[in-house]
């Protein structure tokens, strides 16, 4: 079956752009994730959506960074104004439901560098 | 906050050696546990999980044992192929779910 999806795979942003992330979880799961990875660091959490509603969203690292899902499935990562700060990888992960035993299917990931 | 300590890589290993990647953590409440597996190319992979004190996860060889009086959960395999050239992250999740991670460990298996 799919998996998670994400696109693109890579994006160049020059600095002051703004870009968008796409993530399309496993159908049916309730839970989407959205984590930051940096150059040989582990995940960092960013947002968390039940459905279409936004949980959290503690670990947004600025008022630039923003994120929807606005019908409970797909869900979209936009970056304002991006600074070379930003260059991650910016992986999706999706799972059944908020049980913190539930294993996180994660996506491929979208490499984001901005010159 | 929760944070997850595990040991610094990279890793070389020659094939059926012994592995341990440590791994410990801080967390409040009582968080489930995981390793994650990255193969060249991919994305990341749960490989296996414990949910409370005591329980062992197991999986393509691999073990490691939920140690809450050493806030532990290191990963064994008694011997390692060259297919398990990898990146292992060890994590923990509470509440909601989200996932705390560690930065990694390189691990590289020569024949």
């Amino acid at each position: 079956g799919a998996g998670v999806s994400q696109s693109p795979r890579y994006k160049v942003a020059k600095r002051g752009q703004d870009v968008a992330l796409r993530c399309d979880p496993i159908s049916g799961h309730v839970s989407l994730f959205w984590y930051q990875q940096a150059l040989g660091q582990g995940p960092e959490f960013l947002t968390y959506f039940q459905n279409e509603a936004q949980l959290d969203k503690s670990g947004l690292p600025s008022d630039r960074f923003f994120a929807e899902r606005p019908e409970g499935s797909v869900s979209t990562l936009k970056i304002q104004r991006t600074q070379q700060e930003d260059s991650a990888v910016y992986l999706c992960a999706s799972n059944r439901r908020d049980r913190d035993y539930n294993e996180q299917f994660f996506g491929p990931g979208t490499r984001l560098t901005v010159l | 906050g929760n944070s997850v300590t595990q040991m610094e890589g990279p890793v070389t290993l020659s094939e059926e050696a012994f592995l341990t990647i440590n791994c410990t953590y801080t967390a409040t409440g009582y968080p489930s546990l995981f390793w994650y597996v990255q193969y060249p190319g991919e994305g990341l992979q749960l490989l296996l999980k414990a949910t409370k004190a005591d329980d062992k996860g197991s999986n393509k060889g691999f073990e490691a044992t939920y140690r809450k009086e050493t806030t532990s959960f290191h990963l064994e395999k008694g011997s390692v192929q060259v297919s398990d050239s990898a990146v292992y992250f060890c994590a923990l999740s509470t509440g909601a779910g989200k996932s705390t991670f560690g930065d990694g460990t390189t691990l590289t298996v020569k024949p």
